[in-house]
């Protein structure tokens, strides 16, 4: 079945240091999306991508959709203690509107 | 804007027991799901609605009903609770266009003894 693949599973930087999480999928996605999820909160949506090679910012964070809409990365530049979480990218593929998720990657910040 | 509101926060049942996991949505949401979220496993999803009185399962559907009588509302049933259904759960929304966001509730937190 289709399935996304996010790496790392845990990475812990230290603060000021910058940090990447990488997903990627067995098929082309129609969109991908970005969520957070702080420990013990709900995941919290961030962004979605939806054309081949689109780059998005949000303050320190890059979200990149790669130009075959098969693998997807977001990296914070120079981490704060605040960035603390999980960080799930979730896919769609064609006009399915389930999301399929990858099991994200925990960071963990030390100050 | 209560956005997703899920009920109760936190359950402790005992094995063979039934339960009902309440979501209610106040954002007219067309799309509807529940996930169940384990240690290392992500969110998988459980059972999932396009729209009121349709339902379809998800990839971890077992020991679990659905239904969707309104827009608002998609009540989760465990009908005889097992130690495996120990999860964290959550309800989402979605306004059923493909490149929305997903609304998640708060999450409810459910032990099987």
């Amino acid at each position: 079945g289709q399935q996304v693949m996010q790496i790392p599973q845990y990475q812990h930087v230290q603060e000021g240091e910058d940090f990447t999480t990488y997903c990627n999928s067995s098929t082309t996605l129609s969109n991908i999306q970005w969520y957070k999820q702080r420990p013990g909160g709900h995941p919290v949506f961030l962004i979605h991508l939806v054309k081949s090679g689109e780059v998005k910012k949000q303050k320190r964070l890059t979200f990149q959709f790669g130009e075959a809409k098969k693998n997807s990365s977001l990296h914070i530049t120079a981490t704060q203690t605040t960035d603390v979480g999980t960080y799930f990218c979730a896919g769609m593929a064609g006009n399915n509107r389930k999301l399929i998720w990858g099991l994200g990657t925990s960071l963990g910040v030390n100050p | 804007n209560a956005g997703v509101t899920q009920t109760p926060k936190f359950q402790v049942l005992k094995t063979g027991q039934s339960m009902t996991l309440q979501c209610a949505q106040d954002m007219n949401h067309e799309y509807m799901s529940w996930y169940r979220q384990d240690p290392g496993m992500g969110l998988r999803l459980i059972h999932y609605s396009v729209g009121a009185g349709i339902t379809d399962q998800g990839e971890v559907p077992n020991g679990y009903n659905v239904s969707r009588s309104t827009t608002e509302d998609f009540p989760l049933r465990l009908l005889s609770a097992a130690p495996s259904q120990t999860s964290v759960y959550f309800c989402a929304s979605s306004n059923g266009r493909l490149r929305t966001e997903a609304f998640f509730g708060q999450g409810t937190r459910l032990t099987v003894v």
